[in-house]
């Protein structure tokens, strides 16, 4: 299995554009999860899919930032309009009922710059 | 939610064993402790998990105390490629949120 893929791995845009990051889970996995990385903040779960149904977004910042998975193979998360302060590495993860829905496998990440 | 408390920072020799420690008084009677990494840059990593009893795997070695309020991650034979920095960390009860603390600085030294 090639893991979880995220893409793009790098996002440079200006403040205002809208941001679209992608995130496919690892085959089978049932669960999944978006986090967003920072100096400041560290690791914050922002939202979790079980199922591809939102369980848990309390962790989404703000009305900017919405999430969705539309089936069991793709998810995306879309910044509009993108800030500064949005500036982070986001790390998508998935997990498998199975196995545990804790034992999560993280992907690379997708570093975003918002000028 | 049971919290956990990590020393910041720990340095090890390398071939030594790395015991890195975590407080989790306020854990409930079914919940797991969970051990993750993140070596630089890079997505975090699961190493291992468990309720009362110890475990091992191909990782490490977890020991947690019998009242469960604290627990040791054991490396047995550290390498430099173990620097990282180490997460110990609580399923938020009845959710199956993770929730990541700041976590120990692990440096292996030759």
């Amino acid at each position: 299995d090639a893991g979880v893929i995220q893409s793009p791995r790098h996002e440079v845009t200006e403040m205002g554009q809208e941001v679209t990051l992608r995130c496919k889970p690892i085959s089978g996995h049932d669960y999944l999860f978006w986090y967003r990385q920072t100096m400041m903040r560290g690791l914050e779960l922002l939202i979790y899919f079980n199922n591809n149904v939102p369980i848990d977004d309390s962790g989404m910042p703000e009305d900017r930032f919405s999430a969705k998975m539309p089936n069991a193979s793709f998810s995306t998360l879309k910044i509009q309009p993108s800030e500064p302060r949005d500036s982070a590495v986001y790390f998508c993860a998935s997990s498998s009922h199975n196995s545990g829905a804790n034992v999560l496998t993280f992907g690379a990440g997708s570093r975003l710059t918002v000028l | 939610d049971a919290k956990t408390t990590q020393p910041p920072s720990m340095d090890c020799a390398e071939g030594r064993a790395a015991n890195l420690p975590c407080n989790h008084s306020t854990i409930s009677g079914n919940e797991y402790v969970y051990w993750y990494r993140q070596i630089h840059s890079q997505g975090p990593q699961y190493i291992i998990h468990g309720l009362k009893n110890n475990e091992t795997n191909e990782m490490a070695s977890l020991i947690i105390t019998e009242d469960r309020k604290s627990s040791t991650l054991i490396l047995p034979h550290a390498t430099l490629r173990d620097t990282a920095v180490y997460y110990c960390i609580v399923r938020v009860e009845d959710t199956d949120k993770l929730i990541f603390g700041t976590g120990t600085r692990l440096q292996v030294f030759p």
